[in-house]
């Protein structure tokens, strides 16, 4: 089955400890994205990659940091997590040339809080 | 990206066709118009895309006019399974790849 799959679903943390949250896809699609959706803001996108080895800022990329070793994965870093970083992620892949291209795929959400 | 309009909410009841419009008065002509909904913090979900067009998926249609200024989304038999938040984007899909969302229109079937 196409997917995305982020994990944790769920996380709580602290102030200033380090946190991955993982993205994976098994469609070999090129773009990968990280979304988050805050209430009354919508959903924003944080980094993007285009593909391995290649990743940009999106809107909102301050205190968040991505990787792209490898094409199926790409991992959203939180180097020193602050409470206003409390937010509903989405990690998102989309296939550059194929017959899928115009269709977006969303994982299904990690929802992290800070404390 | 060219700015959508959508209502904020609609009703629906079960059963009947939904039609969601959206205005997209700014569109440029390599630019398409997407529809993706979201059920309740799940992650969102392509629905359907067109240019200039009438389309039609298994999941909806999607009603561009002549002018490409506006369009209409319809569910020709919704559920309860339909009440999502629904978001119109309006993007050029050659070169990029960012998907803006916007507030949506809140979609509620009624049994």
């Amino acid at each position: 089955e196409a997917q995305v799959t982020q994990n944790p679903r769920y996380l709580i943390t602290v102030t200033g400890k380090k946190l991955t949250v993982t993205c994976s896809q098994n469609m070999n699609h090129e773009y990968m994205s990280w979304y988050r959706q805050d209430p009354g803001l919508g959903l924003r996108q944080i980094y993007y990659s285009m593909n391995v080895e290649v990743t940009d800022k999106g809107d909102v990329p301050e205190g968040y940091k991505v990787s792209r070793k490898e094409k199926r994965n790409f991992p959203l870093i939180l180097e020193s997590p602050s409470p206003n970083q409390t937010s509903l992620y989405f990690c998102a892949s989309n296939d550059l040339a194929g017959s899928s291209y115009n269709e977006q795929f969303f994982g299904p959400g990690t929802r992290l809080t800070v404390l | 990206d060219a700015k959508t309009t959508q209502p904020t909410s609609m009703d629906c009841a079960e059963g009947r066709a939904a039609n969601l419009p959206c205005n997209h008065s700014t569109i440029s002509g390599n630019e398409y118009v997407y529809w993706y909904r979201q059920i309740h913090s799940q992650g969102p979900q392509y629905i359907i895309h067109g240019l200039k067009n009438n389309e039609t998926n298994e999941m909806a249609s999607l009603i561009i006019t002549e002018d490409r200024k506006s369009s209409t989304l319809i569910l020709p038999h919704a559920t309860l399974r339909d009440t999502a938040v629904y978001y119109c984007i309006v993007r050029d899909p050659t070169n990029d790849y960012k998907l803006s969302f916007g507030a949506g229109t809140t979609v509620t079937v009624r049994a």
